[in-house]
């Protein structure tokens, strides 16, 4: 089954920095990513999504980058902020009813 | 409500009780998934509903787990005789389309059960 792997773990950065964040997956039949974010007690909530027939996404300070052949996709953060202090999940799925988790980053933007 | 309700938001148990977690979806979403949290981990699948169907139940981690959906709209999650490594933070999630690749899923809070 798909596994995707993410890192670092735990990420610290400045406000104003940028934050970039990692994942794999071993599926090549995946096609949907999405990123998420969990602040603490709540449940995650979407941030970004791409599909497999684009490369790369934008939203406002957030972008995702996705490498098909290599298997990895990224989130990048510019311009951090203390209200993106959180815990970030990527996910991948094929379209089944699974979708699979990376273990999380915890984001931590220094004022 | 707007978004996905789940409750208890917090149970204790003691080993051997049954425990019952139940999800109120946003109304109108055919899918409805559950996904275990342990602490520090990312979400891990359970067990998907499309409307009433129980299409998939391959994460259920053993027997003693049970879901159900009667009339496709609110789900209970039902752990027998709970154990220790059941501790964790029980979320419920659900999409407007049929599959986990046709949009967002929107989670609830989570139902965080802690096994003494």
């Amino acid at each position: 089954g798909e596994n995707v792997e993410q890192h670092p773990s735990t990420l610290s950065v400045q406000e104003g920095d940028s934050a970039v964040i990692k994942c794999t997956y071993s599926d090549s039949a995946s096609n949907y990513f999405p990123w998420y974010k969990q602040e603490l007690g709540k449940g995650p909530q979407l941030i970004i999504d791409i599909r497999s027939n684009v490369g790369e996404k934008k939203d406002q300070r957030i972008a995702v980058t996705l490498n098909k052949t290599a298997k990895h996709f990224s989130l990048h953060i510019t311009e951090t902020q203390p209200e993106d202090s959180a815990v970030y999940f990527c996910a991948a799925s094929k379209g089944n009813n699974d979708m699979r988790f990376g273990a999380g980053t915890r984001l931590t933007v220094k004022p | 409500g707007a978004g996905v309700s789940q409750s208890p938001r917090y149970k204790v148990a003691k080993r051997g009780q049954d425990v019952a977690l139940r999800c109120d979806p946003i109304s109108g979403h055919v899918s409805l998934f559950w996904y275990q949290q342990a602490l520090g981990q990312g979400p891990e699948f359970l067990t998907y509903f499309q409307n009433e169907a129980q299409l998939d139940k391959s994460g259920l981690p053993s027997d003693r787990f049970f879901a159900e959906r009667p009339e496709g709209s609110v789900s209970t999650l039902k752990i027998q005789r709970t154990q220790q490594e059941d501790s964790a933070v029980y979320l419920c999630a659900s999409s407007l389309g049929a599959r986990a690749n046709t949009g967002e899923l929107f989670f609830g809070e989570g139902s965080r059960l802690t096994v003494l």
